[in-house]
């Protein structure tokens, strides 16, 4: 166990709801990454969060937003929810140390149903 | 565009087999280098990771991978693979510049008959 949380573990919206997801990262960590896996697909990243801001972004639209709270936990919101937004969430947590050789340890992951 | 490749969708190996699964990557600066697995129901778990120095690195259950730079490569491998490493092997680089931007391949599922 890499000490990552995400809630909810399940959750199934219609297209166009919202939805917010939630990661508890590692203790001793200050960074946060979200990852989308799409089935048969390896991980595409997100976002970043690092000291509550954003530190980094993939090729996402803005409808895909996040927030990293001062406890370093994290939320990632989708709004306008689309039937391609069905997939493996996942949240990473590592420590960001000057000079990188950041070990990113992720989470079990939110699977998001969009019908 | 940056993005890693594995070579292989899908290993299927006897017990004692010898096992190498390829990753090539495209860019050209520093970069560093993971193998993650995503075993049956479980969560992705680091396996190895390179930062600098000695190519060749050791990771966990008996795992080894090596960095040729030359050939943009982090080839995954074990002597001799057991029932239980059946899972899902992913490649994944964070290029120099990218922050903590993980670049993911797309996965190697390696199935071991017992």
């Amino acid at each position: 166990e890499t000490g990552v949380t995400q809630s909810p573990t399940h959750l199934i919206k219609t297209r166009g709801q919202q939805v917010t997801l939630r990661c508890s990262s590692q203790s001793g960590h200050n960074t946060v990454s979200w990852y989308q896996q799409a089935l048969g697909q390896g991980p595409q990243f997100i976002f970043q969060y690092y000291r509550e801001e954003e530190n980094g972004r993939g090729n996402f639209p803005p409808r895909f937003s996040g927030l990293q709270f001062p406890n370093y936990s994290s939320e990632l919101n989708v709004n306008a929810l689309e039937l391609d937004d069905s997939a493996l969430y996942l949240c990473a947590s590592s420590l960001n140390l000057a000079g990188g050789h950041e070990t990113q340890y992720f989470g079990p992951g939110t699977r998001l149903l969009v019908l | 565009a940056q993005s890693v490749s594995q070579h292989n969708h899908h290993v299927i190996l006897s017990e004692a087999a010898s096992l190498e699964l390829g990753c090539n990557y495209s860019y050209g600066g520093t970069v560093n280098l993971f193998w993650y697995v995503q075993y049956p129901g479980q969560h992705l778990q680091l396996l190895l990771k390179y930062f600098s120095g000695d190519p060749l690195v050791k990771g966990i259950k008996g795992f080894e991978a090596e960095f040729i730079k030359s050939k943009f490569s982090f080839n995954l491998r074990k002597p001799s693979v057991q029932w239980s490493d059946t899972a899902e092997y992913f490649c994944a680089v964070i290029p120099g510049n990218q922050g903590g931007k993980l670049i993911f391949g797309q996965g190697t599922e390696l199935s071991v008959k017992p």
